[in-house]
């Protein structure tokens, strides 16, 4: 079975840093992109960026630009999305997805909730 | 970047009736680069339609996209309880990709 695995609900305060993971299996994950996607608590979906695991080539949507980091480790079939300062205007859950690129996305993670409260 | 718009903002309709939403672009979208979605309460959205009418593994037939260009519709016939969901529509023939606002489905 195709599914990906997104590691557990977080809970930071403003400042802290942060790395939330995403682990592919029942595929070859280096032969798909993994892409994020945020929702807001309410509120729709909006495409973060993506990654193909297997050469670590990297896009992002213009308003995560510099503001997040997207990354990979195909050893362990993982991907990652990562603040190095987080601030309260990043809670929400956020979801991976499989995709063949910058296309539809055919699998997703149950999502990873991100609470940031002082 | 392309604004998708979606409507009706909230549909509410009873089981066995046919539900038809909508999905207007901005601009083209390319290739017909267009996937809907379904999301219910607590869950991660699933797939359900891309390149604007195919359907995805596992989506029964009572599911179906069409339209080009700046327009799209999700038609869903014989509406079943469990139908109840926000909808999406995702362009991807554009960088960045980008989501409508939504749809809500209400079975009355």
């Amino acid at each position: 079975e195709v599914q990906l695995v997104q590691s557990g609900a977080e809970v930071k305060k403003p400042g802290e840093s942060l790395k939330i993971s995403c682990k592919g299996s029942g595929y070859s994950f280096t032969s798909y992109w993994i892409a994020w996607v945020r929702q807001m608590p309410g509120k729709g979906l909006e495409w973060m960026g993506i990654i193909y695991p297997g050469d670590s080539d990297t896009r992002y949507g213009p308003s995560f630009q510099g503001q997040v980091t997207i990354s990979a480790d195909k050893s362990i079939s993982t991907a990652y999305l990562q603040w190095s300062s987080l601030k309260a205007s990043d809670t929400a859950m956020y979801y991976c997805a499989r995709s063949e690129g910058v296309a539809e996305m055919d699998v997703w993670g149950k999502g990873t909730t991100v609470t940031v409260s002082s | 970047e392309i604004v998708l718009t979606q409507s009706p903002g909230t549909l509410s309709l009873s089981p066995g009736e046919r539900a038809t939403l909508s999905c207007r672009a901005s601009q083209s979208v390319s290739i017909s680069y267009l996937a809907w979605y379904q999301q219910k309460p607590g869950q991660a959205p699933r797939l359900l339609i891309y390149g604007a009418s195919g359907r995805a593994t596992g989506i029964p037939d009572r599911f179906s996209g069409g339209g080009s260009g700046t327009d799209f519709t999700l038609t869903i016939s014989r509406l079943e309880p469990e139908d109840s969901a926000v909808y999406y529509c995702q362009q991807y023939g554009s960088s960045p990709p980008t989501f409508g606002q939504g749809t809500r489905l209400e079975i009355k």
